[in-house]
């Protein structure tokens, strides 16, 4: 089974700041893909950025970047230089092969000040 | 412009009523979802669906039930809501991907449905 895990309490950033939001996976399969989305108070959710198992290197969309740590299990979500509109959810997600399942973590607060 | 639409955004019914859930995918996707969101709990799979009138169990299906009789059409179903319904309901979808994992989800606004 997969389990996604998102511990982090909710996080104050400054504007034009670097955050990271932190995740943890656990899964058997040697072939799986993480996705991070967003979810602003309007509810929405928005793809952000996706790292294959097999990438060999970390993925970056603009401002995203994910530090994506195979054998730690971890990625992470790096925004850089935020902005008043990054203030939301982050979800961290993961699918395996064939099963096209796609598992959520609970989700990381960020708030950014100006 | 991809487009997953539900067709409500705020909904409330009340306690022992049969109530549907309807969700639409315009990008003719093959896998569909049925996701519960509540504070503190993330989003939590409830069933999802990989061809028409094929369903297979999330991790919390116990009472709902899911219609998927064409491909762009995907129902959620409380056959008899409880006030531990309440919750935000969202429907996304994505391609089949076989072995691959490289396909995102969309995701529809969401039907914040409360149950009194």
């Amino acid at each position: 089974a997969q389990k996604i895990t998102q511990t982090q309490p909710g996080m104050f950033v400054q504007e034009k700041e670097a955050v990271t939001l932190d995740c943890t996976y656990d899964t058997s399969d040697p072939s799986y893909g993480l996705f991070w989305y967003k979810q602003p108070s309007s509810g929405e959710m928005i793809f952000l950025i996706y790292q294959g198992s097999y990438d060999q290197q970390n993925a970056t969309e603009g401002r995203y970047s994910l530090n994506f740590q195979k054998a730690r299990k971890s990625a992470n979500l790096v925004i850089s230089a935020s902005q008043l509109g990054d203030s939301a959810m982050y979800f961290c997600a993961m699918k395996g092969p064939g099963n096209n399942r796609l598992a959520f973590g609970k989700g990381n607060q960020v708030v950014v000040i100006p | 412009d991809v487009k997953v639409t539900q067709s409500s955004r705020y909904l409330v019914k009340r306690t022992g009523e049969k109530v549907f859930l309807e969700c639409v995918q315009d990008m003719d996707h093959e896998n569909m979802f049925w996701y519960r969101q509540d504070p503190g709990l993330g989003l939590r799979l409830i069933y999802f669906s990989y061809d028409v009138k094929m369903k297979e169990k999330g991790d919390i299906p116990e009472g709902y039930s899911v219609s998927r009789e064409k491909k762009e059409r995907f129902s959620l179903i409380l056959e008899s809501a409880s006030t531990n319904q309440t919750s935000m309901y969202l429907c996304a979808s994505s391609p089949w991907t076989g072995q691959g994992t490289n396909t995102e989800a969309f995701f529809g606004q969401g039907t914040r449905l409360t149950v009194v």
